[in-house]
C-alpha cells in the first residue's frame, strides 16, 4: 500500500539556520505530494504541494521538489524563524481523495 | 466564511459512555473525512465520505460509527467508549478538482477517555 516516511523528531534548530525536512514515499503510479503544517493547538493547514514529478511547491519560504527517481519530497527552508515552531506533515494522494500521512516532525526554533 | 468548524473542542468521558463529535463545513464540498492524531502516530483517518448519504471505512473504524445525512455536517459517534478511543480528533473536507485538491482541516476535538 501506499506509506509515507519523514524524518523523526523533534528538530530543534537556532533562528536563521537552514531547515531540510526529509521525506519519502511509497506509492502505485503518479501520486500528489503535500506538506500540511500544524502550528500549536490548531488543525492541519496545507504548507504546499507538487502534483508532477520535477515540480516544485512554495510558499513562505518553504520549497519542495517532487524527485521521481528518488521518490522524494525533501522539505526546505534558507532561514528559519520563531514563527515556524510547529508539526510538519508530509503526505501523498494516489488515484483517489484520500491522503496517507507521514507521522509528522516536530521543528521547535529557537532565539 | 468559516470553514470546517468542530464541536465540542474538549470532551471528557467515562468508559462506556456515547458521544457524538459533530462536523460542519460551508464549502460546499463533497468529500469529509474523520482523522485521530496520536502522538508518534500522525493522522490515521477513521471514516470517510463521498457524498451526502454516503460513509466508508478508513484506517481505523473499529468503535467508530458516521453519518452523513447533510452535505455540510460529518456526525462521529462512539457507542460505548474505551481508553483507547483518547486522542485528538481531527475533521477535514475537500472538493476534488485535480491538481486543485486540497483537504482544509477543522481545529480538533481533544478526548479523554477515562
Amino acid at each position: 500500500g501506499d506509506s509515507v516516511t519523514q524524518m523523526e523528531g523533534p528538530v530543534t534548530l537556532s533562528e536563521e539556520a537552514f531547515l531540510t525536512i526529509n521525506c519519502t514515499y511509497t506509492a502505485t503510479g503518479y501520486p500528489s505530494l503535500f506538506w500540511y503544517v500544524q502550528y500549536p493547538g490548531e488543525g492541519l493547514q496545507l504548507l504546499l504541494k507538487a502534483t508532477k514529478a520535477d515540480d516544485k511547491g512554495s510558499n513562505k519560504g518553504f520549497e519542495a521538489t517532487y524527485r521521481k527517481e528518488t521518490t522524494s519530497f525533501h522539505l526546505e527552508k534558507g532561514s528559519v524563524q520563531v514563527s515556524d515552531s510547529a508539526v510538519y506533515f508530509c503526505a501523498l494522494r494516489a488515484g483517489s481523495y484520500q491522503l496517507t500521512f507521514g507521522k509528522g516532525t516536530k521543528l521547535s526554533v529557537i532565539p | 466564511n468559516a470553514g470546517v468548524t468542530q464541536t465540542p473542542k474538549f470532551r471528557v468521558l467515562k468508559t462506556g459512555q456515547s458521544m457524538t463529535l459533530l462536523c460542519a463545513q460551508d464549502m460546499n464540498h463533497e468529500y469529509m473525512y474523520w482523522y485521530r492524531q496520536d502522538p508518534g502516530m500522525g493522522l490515521r483517518l477513521i471514516h470517510y465520505s463521498v457524498g451526502e448519504g454516503t460513509t466508508a471505512k478508513g484506517e481505523v473504524p473499529d468503535g467508530y460509527n458516521v453519518s452523513r445525512l447533510k452535505k455540510q455536517n460529518f456526525l462521529l459517534g462512539l457507542e460505548s467508549a474505551a481508553p483507547s478511543q483518547t486522542s485528538v480528533y481531527f475533521c477535514a473536507s475537500s472538493y476534488d478538482s485535480g491538481q486543485t485538491y486540497e483537504q482544509y482541516f477543522g481545529p480538533g476535538t481533544r478526548l479523554t477517555v477515562t
